[in-house]
């Protein structure tokens, strides 16, 4: 069975800090990696898609790195905002599906 | 109306009672996909179609019955369901396979009695 980890299961932060989490993946037959924003009461947000090896994708003060060899990818919040409160998930591409991690729940406290 | 929506977004149903889920997409995308949140579990999919055509079916009971009559529209036709099955029901759609970025609905919170 494919197995998706993400870790630190949940995060409290303060408002400014910077922060990073990680998602772990079975590093053969790699295809894509998605990672996700989900907030209370909303849709899961897509962010990312990352396909290559050593791969860097940004998007405001999210970034995301990629490492296919050792199978894992690390997601990095820079200056932390309440708005940013949410649950983190990626999702590893397993033929015709997403295979979801368990998420890390961010809560930034201003 | 843009992006995806889903109807009910509560549902509350006896064992015994048969109800259907919805979703429709605004997007034209040609993918379309079932996923289950459970509680303290990973979010979970249940069944992918292709242009209409199932995909993927991943081992899920046969009380839970899809339906995508085109590429716009997916229904998931619930009857006999356990307790068990109480959880958030989310769709999906993407132009392409699973290596394109998914777009989600609301989900339908559903329990049952």
């Amino acid at each position: 069975i494919l197995n998706v980890e993400q870790s630190p299961q949940s995060l409290h932060v303060q408002e400014g800090d910077s922060t990073n989490f990680t998602c772990s993946f079975p590093s053969s037959n790699f295809y894509a990696l998605h990672w996700y924003r989900w907030e209370t009461a909303k849709s899961p947000e897509a962010l990312f898609v990352m396909t290559l090896n050593g791969d860097e994708k940004k998007k405001g003060r999210i970034s995301a790195t990629l490492n296919t060899k050792e199978g894992y990818s690390y997601l990095y919040i820079k200056g932390s905002q309440p708005e940013d409160s949410a649950t983190y998930l990626c999702a590893f591409v397993d033929g015709n599906k997403l295979v979801f991690g368990a998420g890390t729940i961010l809560r930034v406290k201003s | 109306e843009t992006g995806v929506t889903q109807t009910p977004r509560h549902l509350v149903m006896g064992m015994t009672n048969k109800k259907s889920l919805k979703c429709e997409q605004h997007l034209g995308h040609n993918a379309m996909y079932w996923y289950k949140q459970s509680a303290k579990k990973p979010l979970e999919l249940m069944f992918v179609y292709n242009f209409k055509e199932q995909t993927e079916n991943n081992s899920v009971p046969s009380r839970f019955s899809p339906e995508c009559p085109n590429s716009s529209h997916l229904f998931l036709h619930l009857h006999t369901l356990q307790p068990e099955d109480s959880a958030l029901y989310l769709c999906a759609s993407s132009q392409g396979g699973a290596q394109e970025t998914q777009y989600f609905g609301p989900g339908t919170r559903l329990l049952v009695l």
